[in-house]
C-alpha cells in the first residue's frame, strides 16, 4: 500500500524559510522512472506544481519559485524534504506530496498539510 | 510553459445528465493527461490517467478521451455525489499543470 503524509509547520512568519517532510512507504525512490514531488492550493485557488525529485535525483522546479525553492531525498529513510524561503502570506495554502510512478499521471497523493503565513 | 483551459468555469446541471468537461493544452502534452475530481475539504481524487484509463474504483460512468491538445472527461449519468470541481492536469511538460477547474453545480 502506497502512502505519503507531509509534516511541518503549519503557521510561519514572513521571511521565514518554510520546510515540509513527506515520508513514505509502500515504494522506494531508487526504483527507475520514479519521483516525487511537492502541489500546493491556496484557499479557493486551483492546484500548482511546485518541485519534483527523480530517482536519479533530477531535480524540478517551479520556474516561478525556482530561487526559493530547494527539493532533497534520503533514501535510506523513505524522505523527502522541501524548503521555500522567503515566506509571504500569499505563499498559504494547502502543500501536498505526491508520487508519480511513471509519466501517464497515475499519481498518489498524500494528505496535504495547510501552511498559513501570518504574522 | 503549457497552459491548460477548462471550460466551462462553471456548469450547472440536473442529477442524471450527461455531461462533459472540456479541457484544452496550449502545446501537445500526447496522452499524458489526468482528470481530478475534488471536494470542498478532500484531497484530489484522480479519476482518470493516460487521457483514457479510469483509475482504481472509479465508476464506469466517467471517461475521458482526446491527446495531444484537446481533451474531454464525461460523466454519463451525473449521480448527486458528482457535484465537485474538477481539474485536468497535464503531466508531460515540466513544469506539469492543472487547469482552472470546472465547477459542477446542482440545477
Amino acid at each position: 500500500q502506497i502512502t505519503l503524509k507531509e509534516s511541518g509547520p503549519t503557521l510561519v512568519k514572513p521571511t521565514q524559510t518554510l520546510t515540509l517532510t513527506c515520508n513514505f512507504s509502500g515504494f522506494s525512490l531508487t526504483t527507475h522512472g520514479v519521483g516525487v514531488g511537492l502541489i500546493r492550493q491556496p484557499p479557493g485557488k486551483a492546484l500548482e506544481w511546485l518541485a519534483l525529485i527523480y530517482w536519479d535525483d533530477d531535480k524540478r522546479y517551479s520556474p516561478s519559485l525556482n530561487s526559493r525553492l530547494t527539493i532533497t531525498k534520503d533514501t535510506s529513510k523513505n524522505q523527502v524534504v522541501f524548503t521555500m524561503t522567503n515566506m509571504d502570506p500569499v505563499d498559504t495554502a494547502t502543500h501536498y506530496c505526491l508520487y508519480r510512478p511513471d509519466s501517464s499521471g497515475r499519481d498518489f497523493w498524500g494528505q496535504g498539510t495547510l501552511v498559513t503565513v501570518s504574522s | 510553459e503549457t497552459v491548460m483551459t477548462q471550460s466551462p468555469a462553471t456548469q450547472s446541471v440536473s442529477p442524471g445528465e450527461r455531461v462533459t468537461l472540456s479541457c484544452r493544452a496550449s502545446q501537445s502534452v500526447s496522452s499524458n493527461l489526468a482528470w481530478y475530481q475534488q471536494k470542498p475539504g478532500q484531497v484530489p481524487r484522480l479519476l482518470i490517467y493516460a487521457a483514457s484509463t479510469r483509475a482504481t474504483g472509479i465508476p464506469a460512468r466517467f471517461s475521458g478521451s482526446g491527446s495531444g491538445t484537446e481533451f474531454t472527461l464525461t460523466i454519463s449519468s451525473l449521480q448527486p455525489e458528482d457535484f465537485a470541481v474538477y481539474y485536468c492536469h497535464q503531466c508531460n511538460n515540466w513544469p506539469y499543470s492543472f487547469g482552472q477547474g470546472t465547477k459542477l453545480e446542482i440545477k
